[in-house]
């Protein structure tokens, strides 16, 4: 079965600090991955998805993820944390073969200091 | 352009109540999902659709819970008997294909039971 593990559910950074949240997944077929961002009282808007092309992924507002099949990991970063980038995150995964449903972690809370 | 529309936004039913929630994908989009979403966790898979046909109904959680999409287009998610423990945001959204990896969130309609 599909599942994702996000550690830590707060993380704290300074504005133009690096932003780093976890992701490790477990699926029984090639996975199709994602991170979505949701700001309060608002639905989640796709950040970036990985769907078996480039390891290396790049999303909106400037954060990128990299899927490594050997640490079943996809983690989210930003090289320059802003303001703006405080918001809860989500990794999900796809939910196996014939099938689009999305299997979503528990959630990172990022709050940005300035 | 209009992205996935829910209403109502927030809804407060006393303990017993039906309630019925409403879900305007984007124009065009087969893929439809609905997601429920409690209080500091991810959203959890409750049903989709593609176009008018229900395939996959595996997350409702008990026989109160119901969904259709009876033109392919809007759809509603109707909940007998509410109890407290179905307070939550649910979340509808939808996609472009047949298989569609990107999923187009709406803001989500907050339930309270009382």
């Amino acid at each position: 079965a599909q599942s994702v593990t996000q550690l830590g559910s707060h993380v704290s950074v300074s504005e133009g600090a690096l932003v780093l949240l976890r992701c490790n997944y477990s699926s029984s077929v090639p996975p199709y991955l994602f991170w979505y961002v949701q700001y309060p009282n608002q639905g989640l808007q796709l950040l970036l998805k990985y769907t078996s092309a480039a390891t290396l992924v790049k999303g909106i507002n400037g954060f990128e993820a990299e899927f490594k099949k050997s640490e079943t990991s996809f983690h989210l970063t930003k090289p320059s944390a802003h303001m703006s980038d405080a918001a809860e995150y989500f990794c999900a995964v796809s939910g196996g073969f014939n099938t689009d449903k999305l299997i979503f972690g528990t959630g990172t809370r990022l709050q940005v200091f300035p | 352009g209009a992205g996935v529309s829910q209403s109502p936004r927030y809804k407060v039913a006393k303990r017993g109540q039906d309630v019925a929630l409403r879900c305007d994908p984007i124009s065009g989009h087969v893929s439809l999902f609905w997601y429920q979403q409690a209080l500091g966790q991810g959203p959890e898979f409750l049903t989709y659709f593609q176009n008018e046909a229900q395939l996959d109904k595996s997350g409702l959680p008990s026989d109160r819970f119901f969904a259709e999409r009876p033109e392919g287009s809007v759809s509603t998610l109707k909940i007998q008997r509410t109890q407290q423990e179905d307070s939550a945001v649910y979340l509808c959204a939808s996609g472009v294909g047949l298989t569609s990896y990107e999923q187009y969130f709406g803001p989500g309609t907050r339930l309270t039971v009382t």
